[in-house]
């Protein structure tokens, strides 16, 4: 069975403040999605990364995968309020035709 | 529709009583999940559908669970003679075959069996 383990499961910081999330697995993934959900609704996709190494910016928003695809981090400078919402990744498994895997979650909130 | 449609948004049952859960995917997406949340929690794998691929039903917590995908579009989840454990938001997704394995997710149906 893969699995995806995520930490922290929650965190709580001040705004300005930066933050990293871990996804980490003992199995090989052939991608690994981030998604971001809040209340009421469903988690919506920030990115995928496919190759290992991989790191992928978004705004202020750092992705990595690791060298050898089993896990990943979520870096967030100078984080805002904004921010604030459920970080899941999910794992593409190589063998279950693109069954996708989800960790269980960070709870992100940043006060002002 | 323009986006993954799940339908009741909310549904209050009595334990004991079945249930079903809809769920309309985005046109032309051949794959189709199905996961449950627990309050501020995970998703937890269900049932997973692609194409004319038996379904992977690795997921499905008991025999009371079972899901069924009609002509490769709507699916339904069905829970027979439900739990109060079984109180969670059920989320449904898609993803398209030339898309990678970006997943569109439904809003969620909120189950509470009381």
């Amino acid at each position: 069975t893969q699995l995806l383990e995520q930490s922290p499961q929650f965190l709580s910081i001040q705004e300005g403040e930066n933050l990293t999330v871990y996804c980490n697995s003992s199995s090989v993934f052939s991608s690994l999605q981030w998604y971001r959900q809040e209340p009421g609704e469903g988690p919506v996709l920030l990115v995928t990364v496919v190759t290992g190494g991989e790191v992928k910016k978004l705004k202020r928003l750092t992705f990595q995968f690791g060298d050898a695809r089993k896990d990943s981090s979520l870096h967030i400078t100078a984080a805002q309020p904004g921010d604030t919402g459920l970080y899941l990744c999910a794992g593409e498994s190589y063998n279950q035709g693109g069954k996708l895997i989800f960790g269980q979650g960070t709870e992100l909130s940043v006060k002002p | 529709g323009a986006g993954v449609s799940q339908s009741p948004s909310n549904k209050v049952t009595e334990k004991g009583k079945d249930v079903e859960l809809r769920c309309d995917p985005i046109s032309g997406h051949t794959a189709l999940y199905w996961y449950r949340q627990s309050l501020g929690q995970g998703l937890e794998f269900l049932i997973y559908f692609q194409g004319n691929s038996a379904p992977d039903k690795s997921g499905l917590p008991s025999d009371r669970f079972s899901a069924e995908r009609t002509g490769g579009s709507v699916s339904t989840l069905t829970i027979q003679r439900t739990q109060q454990e079984d109180s969670a938001v059920y989320l449904c997704a898609s993803s398209s075959p030339t898309g990678g394995t970006e997943a569109f997710f439904g809003q969620g149906t909120r189950l509470t069996v009381v």
